[in-house]
């Protein structure tokens, strides 16, 4: 049971370029949150997933895209990142039942926008 | 104004010793309440839930204040293990609001 797994841990991408943060969840959980955690600042809801096939913005969007591929994985992508979104981003997962459930935390990707 | 804030500190405590600090919510509405703990560079883990009339577990003990939306963490007989960032999460209606953190050393 390998929990929340996110790939990749580190990445360094140029101003304009594109990529995707991979999440998957090995506990059965319905929801799927993405976050971002910056010095100084909680984590901020990006996008969540209630259940498989339907996402949600959150708090800070923009810029963001995400994709419900199936109930284990839930997609990060940034088509044309920005200095800005140099964070630690967050994927989460909550188990079933949700009221008052915690979330699980994957261990974050460190990306930095040149 | 923030959601929840909390006291970035650093709370900087001697072995053996308590240390306690609290966090203030905003949205009176909010329903649940939890500490979680992160590690310098890791995710974050949950510590406890926190219950209306209090609770502990172990050495920590947490407080939730609904009249004047606070909730406390106050950790006994500090350990070097038990440093770390404290945040403070409040859940309304299933969005989980998250404090930047209070930063807790223990020294020897």
């Amino acid at each position: 049971n390998a929990g929340v797994t996110q790939t990749p841990k580190f990445q360094v991408l140029k101003t304009g370029q594109s990529m995707t943060l991979q999440c998957a969840q090995d506990m059965n959980h319905n929801s799927m949150y993405w976050y971002r955690q910056d010095p100084g600042m909680g984590l901020r809801l990006i996008y969540y997933s209630a259940s498989e096939g339907t996402t949600d913005k959150g708090e800070v969007p923009n810029g963001y895209n995400v994709s419900r591929l199936n109930k284990r994985e839930f997609s990060l992508r940034l088509e044309s990142a920005a200095p800005s979104q140099t964070s630690v981003y967050f994927c989460a997962s909550r188990r079933p039942g949700e009221s008052t459930d915690t979330q699980y935390f994957g261990p974050g990707t460190r990306l930095t926008v040149l | 104004r923030k959601e929840v804030e909390q006291d970035p500190g650093p709370f900087n405590v001697p072995e053996g010793a308590t240390v306690a600090f609290n966090c203030t919510y905003s949205n009176s509405a909010s329903q649940s309440f939890f500490w979680y703990r992160q590690d310098c560079r890791k995710e974050p883990k949950l510590l406890m839930s926190v219950y209306s009339s209090g609770n502990e577990d172990g050495r920590f003990t947490a407080q939730l204040n609904r009249a004047s939306q606070y909730i406390s963490l106050l950790i006994r007989d500090s350990k070097l293990s038990d440093s770390a960032t404290y945040l403070c999460v409040v859940d309304s209606w299933g969005k989980l609001q998250f404090g930047a953190g209070t930063q807790v050393v223990v020294t020897p």
